[in-house]
């Protein structure tokens, strides 16, 4: 199937610094990407559609000026988490169709842990 | 109406058992339905996926059964390892061909023991 990578794998951060995370689709291109949250032993929880060339779409809840998206292409797209607090602590996973076929695949993740 | 309702949350099988996980759904408009499966400290896993044209699809040792007048679908595991000792994730999503949202059910773990 189609890969879909993030970088980094892990990051640890001191409250009040912001950390970028990229989201690539290396075998296909994706206007729409999409950025999930989990939290341990819970299901992934929407954050927001990142739409190649527009604004980002952000479900009910998440603050769009800390969770920071960019698509600035058809194979990258970024979730900067600004001004990060402990509570921002969790395990964040992009995803992208591949419209041919019809498929979602996900990243590996990242880890943030924010001390 | 958007929510996939998924059970059981956790399930433990011998090997070789078969599990069978279910998930309902209300929203008729869904009409592509995947199955998940992720490893802790690990993305999701496309397994398998079905849409409602069909009521059966197998890939390997892994079984889609859809009910769509139930709107019920089901995913079963034949010779259960315990390699498949994971959490599985059904979802549903609308308007075939298009970069749609995903929603998700809310998990099942599952061990398989020896």
């Amino acid at each position: 199937g189609a890969v879909v990578s993030q970088h980094p794998s892990w990051v640890i951060c001191k409250s009040g610094t912001s950390v970028k995370i990229e989201c690539r689709s290396l075998d296909f291109q994706a206007t729409t990407m999409f950025w999930y949250r989990q939290f341990p032993k819970q299901s992934l929880m929407l954050m927001a559609t990142s739409n190649e060339g527009s604004k980002a779409t952000y479900e009910q809840g998440v603050e769009k000026d800390k969770f920071l998206i960019n698509h600035a292409s058809l194979t990258l797209s970024t979730l900067t988490v600004t001004s990060a607090h402990p509570e921002d602590s969790s395990f964040y996973i992009c995803s992208a169709w591949d419209l041919e076929p019809y498929e979602q695949y996900f990243g590996p993740g990242t880890r943030l842990t924010v001390t | 109406q958007q929510q996939v309702k998924q059970s059981p949350q956790s399930l433990i099988v011998q090997k070789g058992g078969i599990p069978i996980i279910n998930c309902a759904y209300e929203n008729t408009a869904f009409d592509y339905f995947p199955w998940y499966q992720q490893f802790p400290g690990k993305g999701p896993a496309l397994l398998i996926a079905i849409r409602p044209d069909v009521s059966e699809k197998k890939e390997g040792r892994f079984t889609i059964s859809f009910n769509k007048s139930a709107k019920q679908f089901s995913l079963h595991i034949m010779d259960s390892q315990p390699g498949d000792s994971a959490t599985y994730f059904c979802a549903a999503a609308g308007a075939t061909g298009t970069a749609s949202k995903l929603t998700f059910g809310t998990g099942t773990r599952l061990q398989v023991t020896l």
